[in-house]
């Protein structure tokens, strides 16, 4: 059974439509991530939470929110999407301190 | 401004030769250096890290060099095989930050 899912899977937005991304793990891990994949860039780091009721903000954070409302869940935000926020987003999970991180499956977003 | 690079953006090999792949980067207070593996369609995978304390580490085929002079590392996969064709960023860390990733390296081994 997967640690770290993901949903929805696959997002058609409109440009200046509200966009969620969910994320949920069974890890128990205090920290998590949200990153983007584009081409090129690899994998950018948007957000990220040391626990529940915390966030903080990553490299490319303009265009996104965050919330952890508990251990298990963190949601990645896009009041206002636009279309350069097209891409594949990754959620993931990890302990403290040299720790794996464990990836989600990803969220391929389209916002038209 | 991207704090690790990765080189090649792309590599081939033959089935059975020694692939290399190249990371750098700029903070020094980095310690942490993870390598991960991406299949197309999946996340990243954790495949081997290193420490700083360190300059090599041995997983199987897959070993990692690390200068820490020159903040560079490599990793090196011996006898690569088909199977290990994927995407593969370096990642680094610095105490319980979190990992910055570099841009990848996308391998293909032909049979």
């Amino acid at each position: 059974e997967a640690a770290v899912t993901q949903s929805p899977r696959n997002k058609v937005a409109v440009t200046g439509g509200k966009v969620t991304l969910s994320c949920n793990q069974t890890n128990n891990h205090n920290n998590m991530y949200w990153y983007r994949q584009d081409t090129g860039h690899g994998l950018r780091l948007i957000h990220y939470s040391y626990g529940a009721g915390s966030t903080e903000k990553g490299d490319i954070p303009d265009g996104y929110k965050a919330s952890r409302p508990s251990q298990e869940n963190f949601s990645l935000i896009l009041e206002l999407a636009t279309p350069s926020q097209t891409s594949v987003y990754f959620c993931a999970s990890g302990d403290t301190l040299y720790a794996e991180q464990f990836f989600g499956p990803g969220t391929r977003l389209t916002v038209l | 401004q991207q704090q690790v690079r990765q080189s090649p953006q792309s590599l081939t090999v033959w089935e059975g030769e020694t692939a290399i792949l190249n990371c750098s980067y700029e903070n020094s207070a980095f310690d942490y250096f993870p390598w991960y593996q991406q299949f197309p369609g999946e996340g990243p995978a954790l495949l081997i890290s290193i420490l700083s304390v360190s300059d090599k580490k041995e997983d199987g085929r897959f070993t990692i060099f690390f200068n820490k002079r020159e903040k560079k590392l490599s990793l090196h996969i011996a006898d690569s095989q088909p199977g290990d064709s994927a995407t593969y960023f370096c990642a680094a860390s610095e105490n319980n930050n979190a990992p910055r990733f570099g841009a990848g390296t996308k391998l293909s081994v032909k049979p």
